[in-house]
């Protein structure tokens, strides 16, 4: 059974904080790692994707992986309250076939 | 990025009735995947949707019950037959592509009564 482990939360941290998202995943085959942002009522919206072990970073986002661990982190950096959302860790399995296999979210919220 | 177009974005139905949902993307994509994700959970995958073959079916999902239609590479259509209130959810569609990452339709919410 393959699966994406994330704390549910939820996350709060004040305005101007780091938030750290965490995820776990159990295939060490695994390839494409993604982590998604949900705003409640809306569908998920791509933040971060992650192929290689390493940081990789985008504006205030930074998406970590570690494959020895497989263990996948997004550190958001300067937190704003318009990131309180559901972020959604999402791994592909199955390389060429696709289909994404979502952890259950954590809820972040950032505090004013 | 692909834009992905969904509708109806919501839809109150009766129970024992159909409902289509329709997914246009405003390119040809390989793969298209449909998502059901109930109220305070995940998204889980229903089926990928196969251009020119019946679609492929995630465990505890059957073609009865949610029939897919790809009849090409910009469209897809997901039914759920004989709704029941636990058909209740959001039902999202996506695309793929292994080079690049997946998207999203702004999903349909479904409440059956």
């Amino acid at each position: 059974q393959k699966e994406v482990e994330q704390n549910s939360g939820p996350l709060s941290v004040p305005e101007g904080a780091i938030a750290s998202l965490n995820c776990t995943y159990s295939d060490r085959g695994s390839q494409s790692f993604f982590w998604y942002r949900q705003y409640s009522g809306k569908s998920p919206e791509l933040i971060m994707s992650i192929y290689s072990n390493g940081d990789k970073e985008d504006g205030r986002f930074t998406a970590q992986l570690n494959k020895a661990s497989q263990y996948v982190s997004l550190l958001i950096r300067d937190s704003q309250p318009s990131d309180s959302a559901t972020y959604l860790c999402a791994v592909n399995y199955g390389g060429s076939q696709g289909n994404l296999i979502f952890g259950k979210g954590t809820k972040l919220s950032v505090k004013p | 990025s692909a834009v992905i177009s969904q509708k109806p974005s919501r839809d109150i139905c009766q129970r024992g009735t159909s409902l289509t949902i329709q997914c246009q993307v405003d390119s040809q994509v390989t793969m298209m995947f449909w998502y059901r994700q109930q109220p305070g959970q995940s998204l889980t995958l229903i089926a990928t949707a196969n251009q020119g073959s019946e679609a492929t079916y995630e465990s505890g999902f059957v073609i009865d019950k949610f029939p897919i239609s790809r009849p090409n590479l910009t469209f897809s259509t997901l039914t759920v037959s004989n709704m029941s209130p636990e058909d209740s959810s959001i039902y999202l569609c996506s695309d793929y592509d292994p080079n690049t990452e997946a998207f999203f339709g702004q999903g349909t919410r479904l409440t059956v009564v």
